[in-house]
């Protein structure tokens, strides 16, 4: 089992739609979380970290439920500039390890 | 606005010799990441470093790679013997505790 699995999609939405995706992490003892987005043929770039109380960034909210193991994104308001492979990263580990999901591939359509 | 820095940025080599892709991780960051990307496997973690001491290496093939840190400002990722199998991009990374990770433009690798 991948320490941290996504669903690949592809998402196809249209443009103001809402989209969520969902990600799980096998170890429990993972300290911190993040959402990175990576536009084709270039570098992952932070989105924004995941924080248990839940935490947004204007059209974007993530969540995590240690309970069950699981992180989500939530973009409202889609966007086309939103089309991207959006990475889930737990890590763990005194030096903050970071494990990333395969990513989930999100285009948005006019 | 300060960035990791990666050289080269794209390299094509013949099976055999040596690959040498170098980092500058941002001034203050005491955390370096090496990952290498491909379509079929993804983000995978190679080796990192905390305040230049080799942390894990476990994902990396010890027979051919190594990775160092000379210094603060330097971080290497060689490959010898490389293989067209190691084809990949290869991100660097780096960070404080407890933050996300800033990457790296990459090295593209395409070894023939």
């Amino acid at each position: 089992r991948k320490e941290v699995e996504q669903d690949p999609g592809p998402f196809n939405v249209p443009e103001g739609a809402t989209v969520a995706f969902n990600c799980t992490y096998s170890n429990s003892a993972s300290q911190s979380f993040f959402w990175y987005r990576q536009d084709c043929r270039k570098e992952p770039k932070l989105l924004m970290s995941v924080y248990s109380s839940g935490n947004e960034d204007g059209r974007f909210t993530a969540q995590l439920n240690r309970a069950s193991q699981y992180i989500s994104l939530l973009i409202r308001d889609s966007k086309l500039s939103d089309s991207a492979t959006y990475l889930c990263v737990a890590t763990f580990g005194g030096a903050q390890k970071l494990v990333f999901g395969q990513g989930t591939r999100l285009t948005i359509n006019p | 606005d300060a960035r990791v820095t990666q050289t080269p940025r794209h390299k094509v080599t013949e099976m055999g010799q040596e690959v040498t892709m170098r980092c500058q991780p941002i001034l203050g960051h005491n955390t370096v990441f090496w990952y290498r990307q491909t379509m079929m496997q993804g983000l995978e973690l190679l080796a990192y470093f905390r305040n230049r001491a080799p942390l894990d290496d476990s994902g990396m093939p010890k027979d051919r790679f190594s990775a160092e840190m000379p210094d603060a400002t330097l971080a290497t990722l060689k490959i010898q013997p490389s293989e067209p199998r190691d084809s990949a991009v290869y991100f660097c990374a780096s960070g404080s505790q407890g933050t996300g990770k800033d990457f790296g433009p990459g090295t593209r690798l395409l070894v023939l």
